[in-house]
């Protein structure tokens, strides 16, 4: 069974901060999302990481994949009030071999940003 | 371009009561799922369609059901409604069943009285 593990699952942090979220998940998959959700919101997309060693960066948020360690990162760099919502990260399930479909959600880091 | 499309928002509904929920996913998009959102067990996975035919399906009971019509559009249908069924229901729609990245609509809100 794939599992994923999101840590910290909250964080309150100061403006102009930087912080890591971290992301592991149990069997091999190439196939790494990050999700943001505002309260009462949908998901949205920000990253999409295909392959071992993939980084994207957009704006204060970077993310990272590992496949070998089976990690995946999001970094925020300066931190700013408008980043404060909830992160999960996904891994596609029909590409871990470990039997699980669709994607396969951690249970979200809630980031509270303070001035 | 028109996201993806969830109706209705916002459902209250009785036990044992049936509800159908639909979603119209992104133009050219043929891959649409369906996830299940609770504060105690997160998002997790109900089923996958593609060209009108189910491809995955999640840990759900029997009583929840789906089908995808030849324009892509789905709907979800849970029979026997239970009081552990109030959730966000959410839809992502792909273009392929083996496409890299996954829209999501705004949810339907279904409470279950």
């Amino acid at each position: 069974e794939l599992k994923v593990e999101q840590n910290p699952l909250f964080l309150s942090m100061q403006e102009g901060k930087n912080y890591t979220i971290y992301c592991n998940y149990s069997t091999t998959s190439d196939r790494l999302y990050w999700y943001r959700q505002d309260p009462g919101k949908s998901l949205e997309s920000l990253f999409v990481l295909l392959s071992n060693g993939a980084v994207k960066q957009e704006g204060r948020l970077m993310a990272s994949l590992d496949t070998k360690a089976r990690l995946s990162t999001l970094h925020i760099t300066a931190a700013v009030h408008d980043l404060s919502a909830t992160y999960f990260c996904a891994v596609d399930g029909t590409y871990s071999g470990g039997g699980a479909d669709g994607l396969t959600f951690g249970k979200g880091t809630h980031l509270i940003i303070q001035p | 371009k028109a996201g993806v499309t969830q109706t209705p928002r916002y459902l209250i509904k009785t036990r044992g009561q049936q509800v159908t929920l639909s979603c119209s996913p992104i133009s050219g998009h043929r891959s649409v799922s369906w996830y299940q959102q609770t504060p105690g067990q997160g998002l997790q996975f109900l089923f996958e369609y593609f060209s009108e035919t189910q491809r995955n399906k999640g840990n759900f009971p029997g009583r929840f059901s789906g089908r995808q019509f030849s324009n892509s559009r789905s709907e979800m249908n849970v029979s026997t409604l239970e009081l552990g069924d109030s959730a966000l229901y959410l839809c992502a729609s792909s273009r392929t069943v083996s496409n890299t990245e996954a829209f999501f609509g705004q949810g339907t809100r279904l409470t279950v009285v």
